[in-house]
């Protein structure tokens, strides 16, 4: 079955730091690959996304690239700011469903 | 501004009571989803729907119900025969499954927490 495995957490950070979240995944055929963040108590937004091998997605400073290879699709973000404190949440989706990493609490200290 | 709406924000049972979040979405999505979420833990598939009067079970469907009488709405009845209900919920939706290989992106709500008295 499919399933993806992030890297656990907490992660702190101070404001300008560089941050990192590894994820990889095992998944049969060729998912779509999505990291989600969650701020507290609300909802998930979709961050960004890619749909094929080598796909780089990016939004607000956040990049991931889909390595097939490794089967892996880390975040990065250069330089984080305290507004980037939240949950990190990786997903594939393939065969109609998603399936998610346990999640990554970020906090960004000033 | 189209979206997905959840309400209510905070729902309290009690015991031996039937609850029912709604969800409501203007995106025009065929397909619909209901995950749980617990603390420190990713998400949990309850129910999904991929077309009007259709729905199917997930990973943790026991204790639960659906319907989808409409392509907007997809509520969840949480029963009382959920034994342990305390979580947060969040519906989810997207297009049509299919039209992305089976690979669609999926847009979520805000979420209701619901607590037990």
């Amino acid at each position: 079955g499919n399933s993806v495995t992030q890297m656990e957490g907490p992660v702190t950070l101070s404001e300008e730091a560089f941050l990192t979240i590894n994820c990889t995944y095992t998944a049969t055929g060729y998912p779509s690959l999505f990291w989600y963040v969650q701020y507290p108590g609300e909802g998930l937004q979709l961050l960004l996304k890619a749909t094929k091998a080598d796909d780089k997605g990016s939004n607000k400073g956040f990049e991931a690239t889909y390595r097939k290879e490794t089967t892996s699709f880390h975040l990065e973000k250069g330089s984080v700011q305290v507004s980037d404190s939240a949950v990190y949440f990786c997903a594939l989706s393939s065969d109609y469903k998603l399936s998610f990493g346990a999640g990554t609490t970020v906090t960004v200290r000033a | 501004d189209g979206g997905i709406t959840q309400s209510p924000k905070y729902l309290f049972r009690k015991e031996g009571q039937n609850v029912t979040l709604s969800c409501e979405q203007n995106l025009n999505h065929d397909a619909m989803y209901w995950y749980r979420q617990d603390p420190g833990q990713g998400l949990r598939l309850i129910y999904y729907s991929q077309i009007v009067n259709d729905f199917q079970k997930g990973d943790i469907a026991e204790g639960y119900s659906v319907s989808r009488e409409k392509k907007e709405s997809f509520p969840l009845t949480v029963t009382s025969a959920q034994k342990n209900p305390t979580a947060f919920y969040l519906c989810a939706s997207s297009i049509a499954p299919g039209l992305a290989g089976g690979r669609e992106t999926q847009y979520f709500g805000p979420g209701t927490r619901l607590l037990v008295l």
